[in-house]
């Protein structure tokens, strides 16, 4: 079975500019949460998404957004870039909300 | 909100014991998790632990969970180099709409 797939693998923006990021969840897992993860603040949860619905959302400005797909792929929109938008953004499944998650490999996004 | 703590840094020798531990503050957690990080990759899901058991083994794995005291802790056995890894903890209700909380961290170092 494969796994989680994140892709682009890294992506070099400029600040202002706006990225997407996408994730294809493990067959059959319905539930798809993203995370920042950096240095300093460790990892930070950003929203999940069950069945098309975003069901939990972290603490992150408007400028952070996503959605999920029928077939459970989901992306991330970050617009109007910061510098410390700098971070690895995680993807992960799981097949039911709560349940144990399965990372990909994330995306490494540099603002510059 | 609810806290999971880990120490930041673990150095130990190829050959010995590694114990790695976490403390967390919600009483209802219901699944306590482990997770290794490697260089460039995502979290990849170790073991994990019910909240109604003390211990769990798998292989070179031993999770002790000290219910009483909020206090999760994971052995790994003949440690070796290529255990070398970031080691997350993690706590969650399971189900719902709880979102597991991760520690910081603790970055295990294996010296030959």
């Amino acid at each position: 079975k494969a796994g989680v797939t994140q892709t682009p693998r890294y992506l070099i923006k400029t600040r202002g500019q706006q990225v997407t990021l996408s994730c294809s969840p493990i067959s059959g897992h319905r539930s798809v949460s993203w995370y920042q993860q950096t240095p300093g603040q460790g990892l930070q949860f950003l929203f999940e998404y069950f069945s098309e619905t975003q069901r939990n959302k972290g603490n992150f400005p408007g400028r952070f957004s996503g959605r999920q797909f029928s077939n459970s792929r989901s992306e991330m929109n970050v617009s109007t870039l910061e510098l410390g938008d700098s971070a690895l953004y995680l993807c992960a499944s799981s097949l039911e909300q709560g349940e144990k998650l399965f990372f990909g490999s994330g995306t490494q996004l540099s603002v510059l | 909100g609810e806290d999971v703590e880990q120490s930041l840094f673990l150095s130990v020798r190829e050959g010995d014991s590694s114990v790695i531990n976490c403390t967390y503050t919600d009483s209802s957690s219901t699944y306590l998790y482990w997770y290794k990080q490697e260089p460039g990759a995502g979290l990849q899901l170790l073991t994990y632990i019910f909240s109604n058991m003390d211990m769990k083994q798998d292989q070179r794995l031993t999770v002790l969970l000290n219910k009483k005291d909020k206090h999760l802790s994971l052995r790994i056995a003949d440690t070796q180099t290529g255990d070398s890894a970031i080691y997350f903890c993690a706590e969650s209700m399971g189900g719902g709409s709880y979102i597991p909380t991760f520690g910081r961290g603790t970055s295990l170092i294996v010296h030959p």
